[in-house]
């Protein structure tokens, strides 16, 4: 099991908008991150510090939190989002957690 | 901003190894370094991070592999290392240096007899 609870898959129409949630106890007090990984490549940060995006990231990305659960949105979804998407987080020691990851899939 | 690594392959239980990463483009000296590793079957694991010099330097280990890890930074050079000991098959992985916002490419170790 993991510290933090994702949806194993999503799937979204092209120029639909996408959600994947994030679950944990941790998050109401540490910051949370999302990282992007296609097939093959190394993750990617898509969202730092709860909703800050780094540079290169496009504005579709977005995030938000309430409680317990932060939310990946993704609007106007393309085919190059298609990707596993993880959350990231620490617990109290600074030790990171993550989610077991949500693939998306764009139809 | 990259970050480069080496190091990996294919090593035998109870072996040795060092894995780097050469960061540019950033103040490494500043940085908290991470290394991550990844498997199909346990995800994303973090294996441990180094606090920056001037917060201390201080090293913390998740238990898989405390005791048999430990990370270690030249600011000098800008570089991060990995020295595993006492392999075990388990720690068979993809392993990252992160900031965060920065990864590595990933240098792939198979721990196999």
């Amino acid at each position: 099991s993991y510290d933090l609870t994702q949806p194993p898959s999503v799937s979204v129409s092209p120029g639909q908008t996408a959600m994947i949630s994030c679950s944990g106890d941790v998050l109401p007090r540490q910051y949370a991150s999302w990282y992007q990984q296609r097939p093959g490549q190394a993750p990617v940060a898509v969202i730092y510090k709860d909703n800050q995006r780094p540079s290169g990231t496009p504005e579709r990305f977005s995030a938000s939190s309430s409680g317990t659960t932060v939310t990946l949105t993704i609007s106007r979804v393309q085919a190059e989002d298609e990707a596993d998407y993880y959350c990231q987080s620490v617990d109290s020691s600074g030790a990171w957690l993550f989610g077991g990851g949500t693939k998306l899939t764009v139809l | 901003v990259q970050l480069v690594q080496s190091g990996g392959g294919v090593f035998q239980p109870g072996g040795s190894l060092t894995l780097s990463c050469a960061a540019s483009g950033f103040t490494f000296k500043n940085a908290w370094m991470v290394w991550v590793r990844q498997t199909a079957e346990r995800g994303l694991e973090w294996i441990g991070r180094i606090k920056s010099e001037s917060d201390g330097g201080a090293t913390n280990y998740a238990s898989p592999v405390e005791g048999r890890f430990v990370i270690s930074r030249d600011d000098s050079n800008s570089r991060l290392f990995l020295h595993m000991s006492g392999l075990q098959i388990e720690d068979t992985a993809i392993y990252y240096c992160t900031t965060v916002t920065f990864w590595g490419q990933g240098s792939p170790v198979t721990v196999s007899s």
